[in-house]
């Protein structure tokens, strides 16, 4: 019943690993986003995609590479990770862009670590 | 470039008391602000979107006004529980059309019994 999922909550790596998270949700929506919050606490948003069309993609290090196979998945592969990638990953959607003001789902995150 | 700041110090405030956060923003008109709530360890969750044209919104116990011209937000919480225990973060649209949403750092609220 989970709205929108994300695997893996926790994972802990070492530098220069590569790894993915995987996002899915079951609400239709069309637009999927990552944000990443760091320790912080803020948000940011990183990519985002309507109907597997890339809309957002913030400047954001070449070795985050988004992948929406379908309108309901969104993945996240990080290459050559480092210890400044350490973070919590949210995957997120909503109806559309957003742009006359969605509302926007969240996941429950995804908490890296690199060390 | 845009900007918005949200007091980053925690509010403590005792069960009962009305809770009362504020976003600023600069630097350019949003259509809409949005507020949120998050939990330690989950992920935000939608509270209440309130427009430009709109002075005030509520919702059960919440109220939200939005003032244009100081460029400010309020979020009331009346009557607040230990259950209102959270991190509460603004968010305004980016200033391109392309639906991306910007987030103030957040406020945590502590109602103590």
């Amino acid at each position: 019943d989970t709205a929108v999922s994300q695997t893996p909550k926790y994972l802990v790596t070492q530098m220069g690993n590569d790894k993915s998270i995987k996002c899915e949700q079951n609400l239709g929506h069309d637009t999927m986003y990552w944000y990443k919050q760091d320790s912080k606490k803020f948000l940011k948003i990183m990519f985002s995609y309507n109907n597997k069309e890339l809309i957002i993609n913030e400047t954001v290090p070449n070795r985050f590479s988004p992948k929406s196979p379908d309108k309901a998945h969104l993945n996240l592969h990080i290459n050559s990770l480092e210890l400044g990638d350490s973070a919590v990953y949210f995957c997120a959607s909503s109806p559309g862009q957003g742009i006359t003001g969605n509302t926007i789902y969240f996941g429950e995150g995804s908490w890296l670590t690199v060390v | 470039s845009q900007k918005i700041e949200q007091n980053s110090e925690a509010l403590n405030i005792q069960e009962g008391k009305t809770a009362t956060l504020t976003c600023n923003y600069t630097n350019y008109s949003p259509a809409y602000l949005q507020w949120y709530r998050q939990d330690p360890g989950r992920g935000p969750v939608f509270l209440l979107l309130i427009r430009e044209n709109e002075k005030e919104k509520r919702k059960e116990r919440l109220k939200v006004t939005f003032d244009t011209t100081l460029k400010q937000s309020l979020f009331h919480i009346t009557a607040s529980q230990p259950a209102d225990s959270a991190t509460y973060l603004c968010a305004l649209p980016g200033s391109s059309n392309t639906g991306k949403l910007i987030f103030g750092q957040g406020t945590t609220l502590q109602v103590k019994p």
